[in-house]
């Protein structure tokens, strides 16, 4: 059973407008949340980070959002740019720490942004 | 320049072949990691490692085995059990004070032909 899911396989936004893309999870143990960002042929890289005990965190044109009760995140890019073009991933884990401390990842969202 | 290097990049092997997949970081990162990723599929963990001269198994061990003898290096195995091996294999590594954030290496592409 999935713990981390991204519902939209893919995504296209216009260049300048928002992207926005969405997670869920199940697991109520999870307290940390994190997206990375990842071109073909590439390993994921490090985009943005959320713990349990906020509900926004904003790094220049990314924020990301989380709503506990909803178990759910969102992952905002203002404005979209041609270079965001990417697979986003969503993933999670609980800081506790054991096997809940590795990384559980959604399968991704494919984000195409046009000129 | 620090980071995580696999080698080889790209690798074909044949039915029935071992192959096994290099992993070196020079971060002094403690935990390291060995994740699939399949078309659609995300990325799924093979094994892990938090300290040297130990591992323990992710969610699809079956047909891989990994050794930790240095803190730096976290060779991956691809055995002939392995069903379908073609994919791309991702190494990451994790220290303390990188809290639960982990860090990826550019990846190796292994094609069984």
């Amino acid at each position: 059973d999935q713990q981390v899911k991204q519902n939209s396989p893919s995504l296209s936004v216009q260049e300048g407008r928002i992207s926005i893309l969405n997670c869920d999870y199940t697991n109520s143990m999870f307290d940390y949340f994190l997206w990375y960002k990842k071109y073909p042929a590439e390993g994921p890289t490090f985009l943005i980070s959320i713990s349990s005990i906020k509900d926004k965190n904003e790094d220049g044109r990314f924020t990301v959002f989380l709503n506990k009760s909803a178990k759910h995140l969102s992952l905002h890019i203002v404005p979209s740019q041609p270079g965001d073009s990417a697979v986003y991933f969503c993933a999670a884990n609980s800081m506790g720490g054991g096997s809940q401390g590795n990384l559980i990842f959604g399968k991704g969202t494919k984000l195409s942004v046009k000129p | 320049d620090g980071g995580i290097t696999q080698s080889p990049k790209y690798l074909f092997r044949k039915e029935g072949q071992n192959v096994t997949l290099s992993c070196e970081q020079n971060l002094n990162h403690d935990a390291m990691y060995w994740y699939r990723q399949d078309p659609g599929q995300g990325l799924r963990l093979i094994y892990y490692s938090q300290i040297v001269n130990d591992f323990q198994k992710g969610d699809i061990a079956e047909g891989y085995s990994v050794s930790r003898e240095k803190k730096e290096s976290f060779p991956l195995t691809v055995t002939s059990a392995q069903k379908n091996p073609t994919a791309f294999y991702l190494c990451a590594s994790r220290t303390a004070s990188s809290g639960n954030t982990i860090y990826f290496g550019e990846g190796s592409w292994l094609t069984v032909v």
